[in-house]
């Protein structure tokens, strides 16, 4: 079956760094993606990977080995504002999108 | 603003009872989506459309069924609501003709069936 393991809930301090990780088993893989969701909101867009390495957008990187069927999320600089779930989201060899449960990042001032 | 909209924001449903949650969007979006969500699960997929006039299963389609009349409609209906059936739905786009396409998600609608 396909599997997307991320840790439910996390803890940071604002002003931190916070890495949130994602592995994947799927059938096949044509990118992944992380979005952002705020208790009671839709989920936004922040990343697309689908090539190794590390693609950055501001406070934001996003991270992918394919070969390990990883990926990670580094949030710099934490603001209360990024409390929130993030979801990883990979899309497998016919195109479908298959979800993680997210994970809750809490952030203590 | 561009974007989609979803309607109701919020439905008490009575077991047994029909009903449609509305989803439209002004992007021109090929393809479109129905997801619900559930505390501790991730989105799951109910049907899907890539194109105006045809749409699919996903993998949760039972108890439900869509409709594509035209590029902008994706409505979904539950013909007889069960208390299983209560979450949230979200509806999302997106423009489909490219593998990376980032989804756009509309705000959601809650729904509890008694």
């Amino acid at each position: 079956g396909q599997n997307i393991d991320q840790p439910t809930e996390m803890t940071a301090t604002e002003g931190a760094i916070v890495q949130i990780n994602c592995t994947y088993q799927t059938s096949g893989f044509n990118g992944l993606f992380w979005y952002q969701q705020h208790a009671g909101e839709a989920p936004t867009f922040l990343s697309y990977n689908v090539l190794d390495g590390l693609e950055e957008k501001g406070r934001f990187s996003s991270f992918l080995s394919r070969s390990k069927g990883y990926s990670y999320l580094l949030l710099k600089e934490l603001q209360m504002k990024d409390s929130a779930s993030y979801l990883c989201a990979v899309t497998d060899s016919n195109y479908q999108l298959i979800w993680g449960a997210g994970t809750k990042l809490i952030i203590k001032p | 603003i561009a974007g989609i909209t979803q309607a109701p924001t919020s439905q008490i449903l009575a077991a047994g009872r029909r009903m449609t949650l509305r989803c439209t969007q002004d992007m021109r979006h090929n393809a479109m989506y129905w997801y619900r969500q559930d505390l501790g699960l991730g989105l799951r997929l109910i049907h899907y459309s890539n194109t105006a006039g045809t749409t699919g299963k996903g993998e949760v389609p039972d108890g439900y069924s869509v409709s594509r009349a035209n590029t902008d409609d994706f409505p979904l209906t539950l013909a007889s609501a069960v208390p299983s059936q209560t979450s949230v739905y979200f509806c999302a786009s997106s423009d489909g003709r490219r593998g990376n396409s980032p989804l756009h998600f509309g705000n959601g609608t809650r729904l509890t069936v008694t």
